[in-house]
């Protein structure tokens, strides 16, 4: 079974802080990918990244970066000098077989002026 | 473009009337799924396809059908729907590339209200 955990249900920061969204995980797999997605308000799902469980390299892309630490299962999102157009619901999924992703429960971040 | 589509993309019913959610890509894609997203539940998967005919459960299938008859298509069916069933529903497909990762594609989103 699978299971992803995003503790945080909503954050709240102020334009230009940094804000940090945490994603745990459960499997039984040694090879399964790890994504991050954005929906915004107007509700569609945005896809972030997509990292695989044998590459726990850190990513960096412009304003965002993402920490995978397989030993303590997590796949956590920050989001630097956040800006108003950052609010947004996002998801942590994980996928160990081509046809299923199962998501956390979502993070709403709001970013205010 | 390569995308996925739904209709219709709005939808309010009343209970017990049935409803068909149309889903279709372009890319040629061998696996489809539908997922139902609600507050502090995230995505659930509903039901998945493999390939032409083949299909199954995921992990809330209950009042749900669906067909792969063709490639491109996988309608998402509510034979009676229930209020419970107001949710937002999203397609998707995906590839295996030939690395083993694959690549997921969502729809845009059905928002579906049953009263």
């Amino acid at each position: 079974a699978q299971k992803v955990t995003q503790a945080q249900t909503e954050i709240s920061v102020v334009e230009k802080e940094d804000v940090t969204l945490d994603c745990v995980y459960e499997t039984r797999d040694t090879t399964y990918y790890l994504f991050w997605y954005k929906q915004p308000p107007s509700g569609e799902l945005v896809f972030l990244i997509r990292r695989n469980s044998f590459d726990e390299q850190n990513e960096i892309s412009g304003r965002y970066s993402w920490n995978f630490q397989k030993s303590t299962s997590s796949f956590n999102f920050t989001i630097t000098a956040s800006q108003v157009v950052d609010s947004a619901v996002y998801f942590c999924a994980l996928s160990a077989s081509y046809y299923k992703l199962s998501f956390g429960a979502g993070t709403t971040v709001t970013v205010r002026a | 473009e390569a995308q996925v589509t739904q209709n219709p993309r709005y939808l309010i019913t009343v209970t017990g009337k049935k409803l068909t959610v149309t889903c279709s890509q372009n890319m040629n894609h061998e696996y489809m799924s539908w997922y139902r997203q609600d507050p502090g539940l995230g995505l659930r998967q509903i039901y998945y396809s493999m390939n032409v005919e083949v299909t199954d459960k995921g992990d809330v299938p209950e009042g749900y059908k669906v067909s792969r008859k063709e490639k491109r298509n996988f309608p998402l069916i509510l034979e009676s729907p229930s209020p419970n069933q107001t949710s937002l529903y999203f397609c998707a497909s995906s590839l295996l590339d030939s690395n083993g990762a694959y690549e997921q594609y969502f729809g845009p989103g059905t928002r579906l209200t049953v009263t």
